[in-house]
């Protein structure tokens, strides 16, 4: 059956430095994914959507990779700042409903 | 744009009570679909409604079912509560572009039952 894992439960990292987080799908190949941020109380945000015929995508700070082959998606947070701490979903198309990974916890400290 | 908006935020419930949320989809927007969130399942897709006809429906069982009105209003409603019903409940409204769908998600209505 269709499983997206999401790397580890929290990721504590120092301000400014890149945060890495990352999306392993296994036994589908979706036509996009996408990246959502959620804090606490509230519902997810859109971020980011990469196609499958794409590599890269940036949006600021923010950068995604898509690796159709190794079914994986990154998600970096360049010049990281304590703003950024919150859950980072990602999500990937599957029978015509997006699918969400159970999130990655980033917390950002000064 | 105003966003999409749930009623109420909050509500606590007593086991085999029934339970009925609502979502305001952004205007425009004719796709809602609903989803459960927990800690431990994370978030989970429980159905969707296009111009009044549910087009798709997750792994859930019978006591939750869905709405959608002429106006796209949703509403969702579970019947025979149970504790593991309490959770996060997510509405989100949908575009369509270029063949992607993008979600944008009220605050949701946060189920407590006791």
């Amino acid at each position: 059956s269709q499983k997206i894992e999401q790397n580890s439960e929290a990721l504590n990292i120092q301000e400014g430095k890149t945060a890495t987080l990352t999306c392993n799908y296994t036994n589908y190949s979706p036509a996009y994914l996408q990246w959502y941020r959620q804090d606490p109380g509230r519902g997810p945000v859109f971020l980011l959507l990469i196609r499958e015929n794409e590599k890269e995508k940036r949006k600021e700070r923010l950068k995604v990779t898509f690796d159709t082959t190794l079914k994986q998606s990154l998600f970096h947070i360049t010049a990281s700042q304590p703003a950024d701490s919150a859950t980072y979903l990602c999500a990937l198309d599957r029978a015509d409903k997006l699918i969400f990974g159970t999130g990655t916890r980033l917390q950002v400290f000064p | 744009k105003a966003g999409v908006t749930q009623t109420p935020r909050y509500l606590i419930k007593t086991r085999g009570q029934q339970v009925t949320l609502s979502c305001s989809p952004i205007s425009g927007h004719r796709s809602v679909s609903w989803y459960q969130q927990t800690p431990g399942q994370g978030l989970q897709f429980l159905f969707e409604y296009f111009s009044e006809t549910q087009r798709n429906k997750g792994n859930f069982p019978g006591r939750f079912s869905g709405r959608q009105f002429s106006n796209s209003r949703s509403e969702m409603n579970v019947s025979t509560l149970e504790l593991g019903d309490s959770a996060l409940y997510l509405c989100a409204s949908t575009s369509q572009t270029g063949g992607q769908e993008t979600q944008y998600f009220g605050p949701g209505t946060r189920l407590l039952v006791l």
